[in-house]
């Protein structure tokens, strides 16, 4: 069973530009999840999406966006590109809604010069 | 809000030694509990949960018991091995409120 696959690997971007990261879940998860793992600060909850709809986001601004398909597959895009927004980003994917373990990819790791 | 707090670490101990790793949360309602692991150069992994007060997880030699009173999910293992040095996350999902602990490093020497 393949597991989470994110891409690219590596994504370096300049403040002020956009940046789009792609996740594809395990095969029959329907929940997706986004996560920021900057250094010193664990994993930061940003986005769930479950069935093509937001279910929840965390404590991030509107710049952090982003949508499921309807394959299940998931894009998180950042707007706007600060500096303090490199970091490790990571995706999950759990069958069904919450309270489901999840089960995470390598992450992309995004660097803003 | 809902929040994790987990020891810090490094915690660094001898082979066969006993591990125990505090773990408490605020989280409105009755949330799922989670440990997971991160190997050295690998990714982030279900190491085991608790779903319900009194439920004990337990995976590879570790345990972990959710207990309400004490809004603490401390995970323990009786004999450490080399192979179990990673970093170790507590988390909690309550009802799609996602929650990580800041992770301890744990590094077993022989």
């Amino acid at each position: 069973e393949a597991g989470v696959t994110q891409s690219p690997t590596h994504l370096i971007k300049t403040r002020g530009q956009q940046a789009t990261l792609r996740c594809s879940p395990i095969s029959g998860h329907t929940s997706v999840y986004w996560y920021q793992q900057a250094l010193g600060l664990g994993l930061q909850f940003l986005l769930w999406y479950d069935e093509g709809e937001e279910r929840n986001r965390g404590n991030f601004p509107p710049r952090f966006s982003g949508r499921q398909f309807p394959n299940y597959s998931s894009e998180l895009n950042v707007n706007a590109l600060e500096l303090e927004d490199s970091a490790l980003y990571l995706c999950a994917s759990s069958l069904g809604q919450s309270r489901k373990p999840q089960h995470f990819g390598d992450g992309t790791r995004l660097s803003i010069l | 809000g809902d929040s994790v707090t987990q020891m810090e670490g490094p915690v660094t101990l001898s082979e066969e030694a006993f591990l125990t790793i505090n773990c408490t949360y605020t989280a409105t309602g009755y949330p799922s509990l989670f440990w997971y692991v991160q190997y050295p150069g690998e990714g982030l992994q279900l190491l085991l949960k608790a779903t319900k007060a009194d439920d004990k997880g337990s995976n590879k030699g570790f345990e972990a018991t959710y207990r309400k009173e004490t809004t603490s999910f401390h995970l323990e293992k009786g004999s450490v091995q080399v192979s179990d040095s990673a970093v170790y996350f507590c988390a909690l999902d309550s009802w799609g409120k996602f929650q990580f602990g800041a992770g301890t490093q744990v590094v077993v020497t022989p």
